[in-house]
């Protein structure tokens, strides 16, 4: 199984920080990653697919880049209605695999 | 506009067999392009993906359950289904049904249903 890592596993940041995640796979995924958000008592919702392409409805402060086996989500001015998990996930093969998650809080 | 709706067991004792059905609305289970996903996550925990199948009814399941897993669809009721036998505690989760976009570029889980919480007890 291709192993996810999600680092920092949480961060503090106010409204309007810019704020970065890395996911970093244990072997090359070339840009099959995925990001979804999650907020308390709420499925995981799309953010951006195959790295960095923006899910349709999502905010454009919302971006990602990376390829191989690195890759980061940002955020490039924190909103209230940001603070929540973020995953990351591979789609280079099976089975599909998470980070642990990045809980983004006040 | 698609929606997911799970519906389950709720409670299952240990060694029982835990059945999650997954409502479609709105699309049909039975379009190519798309995979039918099940993924779990116990309290407090991270995203565990169980397994999928496609409209052919091809299956593929996650090899740390696929000894107790099966998915299948019913394409006259635009449902599909988990059943997960021998269950413990540790199968104590929200179930998620989840569509996976297969395309060229790469798969997404593009919609997600809103989960149901299955525990394992006795």
């Amino acid at each position: 199984d291709i192993q996810m890592t999600q680092s920092p596993s949480s961060l503090s940041a106010d409204i309007g920080d810019r704020v970065t995640i890395t996911c970093r796979a244990s072997q090359s995924i070339r840009n099959y990653l995925n990001w979804y958000q999650q907020k308390p008592g709420e499925a995981p919702k799309l953010l951006i697919y195959v790295t960095s392409r923006l899910q349709s409805g999502v905010p454009s402060r919302f971006s990602g880049t990376g390829s191989g086996t690195d890759f980061t989500l940002t955020i490039s001015s924190l909103h209230p209605e940001d603070f929540a998990l973020y995953y990351c996930q591979q789609s280079f093969n099976t089975p599909r695999t998470f980070g642990q998650g990045t809980k983004v809080e006040i | 506009q698609l929606q997911l709706q799970e519906s389950g067991s709720g409670l299952v004792k240990p060694s029982q067999t835990l059945s999650v059905t997954c409502a479609v609305s709105g699309g049909s289970i039975d379009s190519g392009g798309y995979s039918w996903n099940w993924i779990r996550q116990p309290p407090g925990g991270g995203l565990e993906w169980i397994g999928y199948i496609f409209h052919t009814g091809s299956t593929y399941y996650n090899p740390s359950l696929q000894s107790r897993v099966t998915i299948s669809l019913d394409k006259s009721t635009n449902h599909c289904t988990l059943r997960l036998n021998s269950v413990t505690a540790a199968d104590t989760a929200v179930y998620y049904c989840a569509r996976e976009v297969v395309a060229a570029a790469g798969d997404w889980f593009d919609a997600w249903g809103q989960g149901t919480l299955v525990t394992v007890s006795s």
